[in-house]
């Protein structure tokens, strides 16, 4: 059973471009979270997402950040105009949702914005 | 807002030392516990406690929680190399986001 895919796992943008961070879950998971991991901070949660919806989104900034699960394919997490504040790590978990709660992560997409 | 705290935030130790690893949280609405190890890469999911007073155990690593004072601690025996990383621990106060605490850094020294 593969884990958590997390693509790419390096990502260079210049100021100003896009940045699209793509998730697939675990077989059999359809709870989706993402979170953001500063240099030598702890991770911080950004966004909860079920299949085709958004629940939890308290964590993500309201400009430039928005996240999807489509019916089809990875989630999505995109940042459109990429500042350097943007650069972190940004990791995927996914869990199969109650009673089994516990969130397997990915490997992470770091991000480094010049 | 809910809070948790890792203690020390970094520890030195030889190989063949036991070392616990503390977390504290504030609670609203606590559900769970679950401590990661996090190397260079993905954190690795290591245990989950819900109720007070039961250890789990996975080879050298054990875990507890005492929903009373509000903490859990990760001890390894007999430390290796390889256990050198960053343990993460988070806490689900029931709304299914991780509230994760900043870690600990664990260098083994050889």
């Amino acid at each position: 059973n593969a884990g958590v895919m997390q693509n790419p796992r390096h990502l260079v943008r210049r100021r100003g471009q896009e940045a699209r961070l793509r998730c697939s879950p675990m077989k059999g998971h359809s709870h989706v979270y993402w979170y953001r991991q500063l240099p030598e901070e702890g991770l911080k949660f950004m966004v909860y997402l079920q299949k085709e919806n958004i629940i939890d989104e308290s964590g993500m900034p309201k400009e430039r950040f928005s996240a999807e699960f489509p019916k089809e394919g990875p989630s999505i997490l995109r940042i459109q105009q990429v500042v350097r504040g943007d650069s972190a790590a940004y990791f995927c978990a996914s869990s199969p949702g109650r009673p089994e709660e516990t969130q397997y992560f990915g490997p992470g997409t770091r991000l480094l914005v010049l | 807002e809910d809070k948790v705290v890792q203690s020390p935030l970094s520890l030195v130790v030889h190989e063949g030392d036991t070392v616990t690893l503390n977390c504290s949280y504030e609670v609203t609405n606590f559900r769970s516990l679950l401590w990661y190890k996090q190397e260079k890469k993905a954190p690795t999911f290591l245990f989950m406690l819900t109720s007070s007073g039961i250890e789990k155990k996975s080879g050298r690593l054990s875990s507890i929680l005492d929903k009373k004072e509000l903490f859990s601690i990760l001890n390894i025996t007999a430390t290796q190399t390889g256990d050198s990383a960053v343990y993460l621990c988070a806490a689900n106060f029931g709304n299914e986001k991780l509230t994760f605490g900043t870690g600990t850094r664990l260098t083994i020294i050889p």
